[in-house]
């Protein structure tokens, strides 16, 4: 079974600038969440979407959005790009049952972006 | 909200020696506490995880602990091998009453080195 798959990898953009990055969940996973990782943050919850709603948001600022689509793959975007929004993006996927999910998370490898 | 709190910052033992993390928690609704392994680039992968009607699990070389009074709980890895090196994590979540669904926060991670 194929894992989480993130796009891009790698990718450096400026201050203002806007970024999409994608996330396809393991086959049968309709549960995709985002979360942000930094050194001095940790790991911090972005949003979780699932049936192509976000159903849980964490406290990010409106400049992070983000969708899914019909086969459950997931986009984020964050806009007018800040020099600390450099971090790495990670999207899980989790099953869900009975309209919630069951927490167990399995991750991608993650989009590093640095904004300069 | 909930705060989890990781310690040791960094680890360092020989091969062969068992390695202890501890965590606490703050939410005394949390009733699942995963434990997530990364590796150098890679995303998280869950290794052991444990539920709040459970006081102990194992699996092989580790294990977890869970004093929900206390609100605290420990990974245990016994007879550490040198691929036993990454970054550690713990985790908590409940179910959100508004909304149903889970995120997890999580510590702010230990680095585990083990010397051959």
């Amino acid at each position: 079974k194929a894992g989480v798959t993130q796009t891009p990898r790698y990718l450096i953009k400026t201050r203002g600038q806007q970024v999409t990055l994608s996330c396809s969940p393991i086959s049968g996973h309709r549960s995709v969440s985002w979360y942000q990782q930094t050194p001095g943050q940790g790991l911090q919850f972005l949003f979780e979407y699932f049936s192509e709603t976000q159903r849980n948001k964490g406290n990010f600022p409106g400049r992070f959005s983000g969708r899914q689509f019909s086969n459950s793959r997931s986009e984020m975007n964050v806009s007018t790009l800040e020099l600390g929004d450099s971090a790495l993006y990670l999207c899980a996927s989790s099953t869900s049952h009975r309209g919630t999910n069951t927490g167990e998370l399995f991750f991608g490898e993650g989009s590093r972006l640095t904004v300069l | 909200g909930e705060n989890v709190e990781q310690h040791p910052s960094t680890l360092s033992v020989q091969e062969g020696d068992s390695a202890v993390i501890k965590c606490t928690y703050s939410d005394s609704a949390s009733n699942y506490f995963p434990w997530y392994k990364q590796e150098l680039g890679k995303g998280p992968q869950l290794i052991i995880d444990i539920r709040s009607n459970v006081g102990e699990k194992k699996d092989q070389r580790i294990a977890v602990t869970l004093n929900k009074t206390a609100k605290h709980f420990s990974l245990h890895i016994t007879e550490t091998q040198p691929e036993d090196s990454a970054v550690y994590f713990c985790a908590a979540s409940k179910r959100a009453l508004d909304t149903g669904r889970r995120a997890l926060t999580f510590g702010s991670g230990t680095r585990l080195q083990v010397q051959p």
